[in-house]
């Protein structure tokens, strides 16, 4: 498998602007996440799906931010408007509890650069 | 509020001598606990996990510490190599919850 692929890999818009960003998980895996790097915080989850439903939201930051994922294989994070302190490393991962296993390691993506200018 | 801390934004070692990273958790219903690494433009990648029934898990060189009684764990590499200089993550779950709770990360540079 090729991994977690996400697009575009750096993404400079200017502010006001919408943003979308895309994620396609590793085959077969059923939970999916975004997550966004910054210095200050670290990783930071935004949201996550299990079979295309979201589940937790409360991370996104404001309703400026919204995920979709309409199919088993793609999802989408959305800004709009973007402003200047949504520059950020975003990362989509997935995983799956189909092992059995009580916990399993999410896979990442390698992310994408947003700058906002 | 951060329920994984990671206190020390970084850390410097000689080549070949043991790198201690720290990590204090907040939450009591954690039971699952992870360290990932990061090189640069790439994303985090999974190194080790230790689940709360245990206090101890090895894997080559590296050895993750659990100490539940004080909401610390910690990650030992011996020996430290050039290959290990990157950001590590602590992270943490719920058993049963897919949702990793993370840190700030830990820079570590290993010298020649």
């Amino acid at each position: 498998d090729a991994g977690v692929i996400q697009s575009p890999r750096h993404e400079v818009t200017e502010m006001g602007q919408e943003v979308t960003l895309r994620c396609k998980p590793i085959s077969g895996h059923d939970y999916l996440f975004w997550y966004r790097q910054t210095m200050m915080r670290g990783l930071e989850l935004l949201i996550y799906f299990n079979n295309n439903v979201p589940i937790d939201d409360s991370g996104m930051p404001e309703d400026r931010f919204s995920a979709k994922m309409p199919n088993a294989s793609f999802s989408t994070l959305k800004i709009q408007p973007s402003e200047p302190r949504d520059s950020a490393v975003y990362f989509c991962a997935s995983s799956t509890d189909k092992t059995g296993a009580p916990n399993t390691e999410a896979f990442f993506g390698q992310g994408t650069r947003l700058t906002v200018v | 509020d951060q329920q994984v801390k990671q206190n020390s934004p970084s850390l410097s070692v000689q080549e070949g001598r043991i790198s201690i990273l720290n990590c204090d958790y907040t939450n009591s219903m954690f039971d699952y606990f992870l360290w990932y690494k990061k090189y640069p433009a790439e994303g985090p990648t999974f190194l080790i996990s230790i689940s709360s029934i245990k206090d101890k898990n090895e894997d080559g060189r590296f050895t993750v510490f659990l100490n539940k009684s004080a909401k610390h764990l910690s990650l030992h590499i011996v020996p430290s190599q050039p290959g290990d200089s990157a950001v590590y993550f602590c992270a943490a779950s719920d058993i049963g919850d897919y949702k990793l709770s993370f840190g700030a990360g830990t820079t570590v540079t290993v010298r020649a």
